[in-house]
């Protein structure tokens, strides 16, 4: 039974690029969302996608924007890259907005690196 | 989301438990207590949580005072393997979980 699985692992971008990561939720999960890991930090949410729709947000810019498609699998774009946007960028899936029985599922993350 | 205070590291003897205190003393009453861990370079792993009982899976065992001010982890045999960062974690069902710092657990031979 696959996991989350998140492309690419690595990704180098120079200050003012655009950037899309990729998730793939895990098996019969339906609800994706993303967190930002920044060196020697906890994870910090991004938002969550239910539905293909946002339904929760974190304190991010509006640079930061997302997507679900039907297949449940969801993109994270950020716009106008800033040096400190560079951070391991995370996605975890959980069947429903829950997550309450089984926790939430991550996958091992896209390091970003801003240059 | 209520936030939780947890120490910045502990050792463990491998073989012998490790038990991971947390304190969440604003939790609400509909609030869940989780715990992950984030293994270097991996992302966070689901390890247990609960409500208001005390809970037992293959991993781990979770106890929460009758106040539920509080809570401890408890890996009955730790092992080199469960060297990590260990969040604990109160959320209600279905909204974002709000990290810590965590707490480094290093497990010596």
């Amino acid at each position: 039974d696959a996991g989350v699985t998140q492309s690419p692992t690595h990704l180098i971008k120079t200050r003012g690029q655009q950037v899309t990561l990729r998730c793939s939720p895990k098996s019969g999960h339906d609800t994706v969302s993303w967190y930002q890991q920044a060196l020697g930090q906890g994870p910090q949410f991004i938002f969550q996608y239910y539905e293909e729709e946002e339904r929760q947000r974190g304190n991010f810019p509006d640079r930061f924007s997302g997507h679900q498609f039907p297949n449940y699998s969801s993109e994270l774009n950020v716009n106008a890259l800033l040096l400190g946007d560079s951070a391991l960028y995370l996605c975890a899936s959980s069947l429903g907005q829950g997550g309450v029985n089984y926790g939430y599922t991550f996958g091992s993350g896209t390091r970003l690196t801003v240059v | 989301d209520a936030k939780t205070t947890q120490p910045p590291s502990m050792d463990c003897a491998e073989g012998r438990a490790a038990n991971l205190p947390c304190n969440h003393s604003t939790i609400s009453g509909n609030e869940y207590v989780y715990w992950y861990r984030q293994i270097h370079s991996q992302g966070p792993q689901y390890i247990i949580h609960g409500l208001k009982n005390n809970e037992t899976n293959e991993m781990a065992s979770l106890i929460i005072t009758e106040d539920r001010k509080s809570s401890t982890l408890i890996l009955p045999h730790a092992t080199l393997r469960d060297t990590a960062v260990y969040y604990c974690i109160v959320s209600l069902g279905g909204n974002k979980l709000v990290f810590g710092a965590g707490t480094i657990l290093r497990v010596k031979s």
